[in-house]
């Protein structure tokens, strides 16, 4: 596509479930980033991807986030057992090459866990 | 954490003046980056400056980098209500690897 897309754009789930936002990068982009944004806030590094494979998921906050890159291409993050401090905009980014340009942003998925 | 932090936090400024914010950063990097940030949107980027270059221009942005102080500042000449937005640094390589590192913003509004 033209640009990276994230669905869905706006999610609200009840404490305790089970969400999976999506990222399309941008078609070629070998590297995907996931980040979380609080409002006010800068973005806050979660993972990267290189290709399939996570290459640094020290941001991840806990266990209860997972994310999944199996082709290459489309990105899954998962949260399980979702807590209130969970709400926030999670912003995905793709780049080419994968080392040292530009980010490529979504408009981001905003997840509220009431 | 946050590599990079910005100065000031906020800043309101007339239209037509210039909007100067600073990022300092506190490791080694291979190149800062500005992006801009409307309200509800996602991040685009503005100007990337290696950390060999001292200064970059982009239309009406002007870059500066002192590595030896590890801080860059973006200025934004004759400001419009259009430039309304927030404005972050990333910094890139370096400890911080291939992830890219954002500072917490700069709010700034232009008031026409």
């Amino acid at each position: 596509g033209a640009g990276v897309s994230q669905t869905p754009s706006n999610k609200v789930t009840e404490k305790g479930k089970y969400v999976e936002l999506r990222c399309d990068p941008i078609s070629g982009h070998t590297a995907l980033y996931w980040y979380r944004q609080s409002l006010g806030q800068g973005p806050e590094f979660l993972i990267y991807f290189q290709g399939t494979g996570a290459a640094d998921d020290s941001g991840l906050p806990n266990d209860r986030f997972f994310a999944v890159r199996p082709e290459g291409s489309v990105s899954t993050l998962k949260i399980q057992r979702t807590e209130r401090g969970d709400s926030a905009v999670y912003l995905c980014a793709s780049r080419a090459g994968g080392f040292f340009g530009e980010l490529f942003f979504g408009e981001g998925s905003r997840l509220t866990v009431l | 954490s946050q590599q990079g932090e910005e100065d000031p936090q906020a800043l309101s400024i007339q239209e037509g003046e210039n909007a100067t914010m600073n990022c300092s950063y506190k490791t080694s990097i291979n190149n800062l980056q500005w992006y801009r940030q409307n309200s509800g949107r996602g991040l685009v980027h503005l100007i990337l400056i290696r950390s060999n270059e001292r200064e970059k221009h982009s239309g009406r942005l002007r870059v500066t980098l002192d590595t030896s102080k590890k801080s860059s500042s973006l200025l934004i000449t004759a400001s419009r209500a259009a430039d309304t937005a927030s404005y972050f640094c990333a910094t890139d390589g370096g400890a911080a690897g291939n992830k890219l590192t954002f500072g917490g913003g700069t709010r700034v509004l232009v008031k026409p």
